[in-house]
């Protein structure tokens, strides 16, 4: 069976700082995506791409970039983490069909100081 | 442009009864597919069930089913014979078979509580 590998777990960051967070998953998967989670809410899209080298635009794209190098890796940088931010960053990956359920990551937790 | 709305933040259920959770959702796409996922108290998200739009019959899988009402664009969930360990926080999600092609919009989340 495959696996989403979120890392880091847990990411401490500076108010300003820029933070990477990344993902790979070994399903060989199309598409990847990147969600934020506040506490208690829903899942806010940010980033998606369907394949290699290919962005897509969320909801909250602001004040993020992403990257697709390759298709098993998709990554996710905080451009300047904001002082008390804290949230739950979700990756997920399917196939190319639409009619597929994307599967989950076990999330980044981020707190910034 | 796509949105889920899911009315109900909380619903609290005794054991073995059975519960339905709302989900509403807004799409310009003529073909689309419609997700529930339970999100564990660990914060592990796991995909439950799926309703194609094109689909008459209401999807089945275990003790989740759904009731697909397309003409008012809802999609509710319904868990027979609840047991203590569904209490989690459910979230119906929407993809665009067209348009909005591998968009996935969820919606806000209803916290279920079974009790004995």
């Amino acid at each position: 069976g495959g696996i989403i590998t979120q890392t880091p777990k847990f990411l401490i960051g500076q108010e300003g700082q820029k933070l990477t967070l990344k993902c790979q998953q070994n399903f060989n998967h199309d598409t990847m995506y990147w969600y934020r989670q506040d506490s208690g809410k829903g899942l806010r899209l940010i980033y998606y791409s369907i394949t290699e080298n290919d962005l897509q635009k969320g909801d909250l794209s602001e004040g993020y970039d992403a990257s697709r190098e390759k298709k098993s890796s998709f990554s996710l940088t905080v451009t300047s983490a904001q002082k008390n931010e804290m949230a739950v960053f979700l990756c997920a990956s399917s196939i190319g069909e639409y009619n597929q359920a994307p599967l989950f990551g076990e999330g980044t937790r981020l707190s910034v100081l | 442009a796509q949105k889920v709305t899911q009315t109900q933040t909380s619903i609290s259920v005794v054991e073995k009864t059975t519960v339905t959770m709302d989900c509403v959702y807004e799409t310009r796409d003529s073909s689309y597919f419609l997700f529930w996922y339970k999100q564990t108290a660990s914060g592990e998200i796991v995909f439950l069930i799926r309703q194609d739009s094109y689909k008459k019959e209401n999807a089945t899988v275990g003790h989740y089913s759904l009731n697909f009402q397309k003409p008012k664009s809802s999609i509710g969930l319904i868990i027979t014979a609840t047991q203590i360990e569904d209490s989690a926080v459910y979230f119906c999600a929407m993809r665009g078979g067209n348009n909005a092609g591998a968009k996935l919009t969820f919606g806000g989340g209803t916290r279920l509580t079974v009790r004995p």
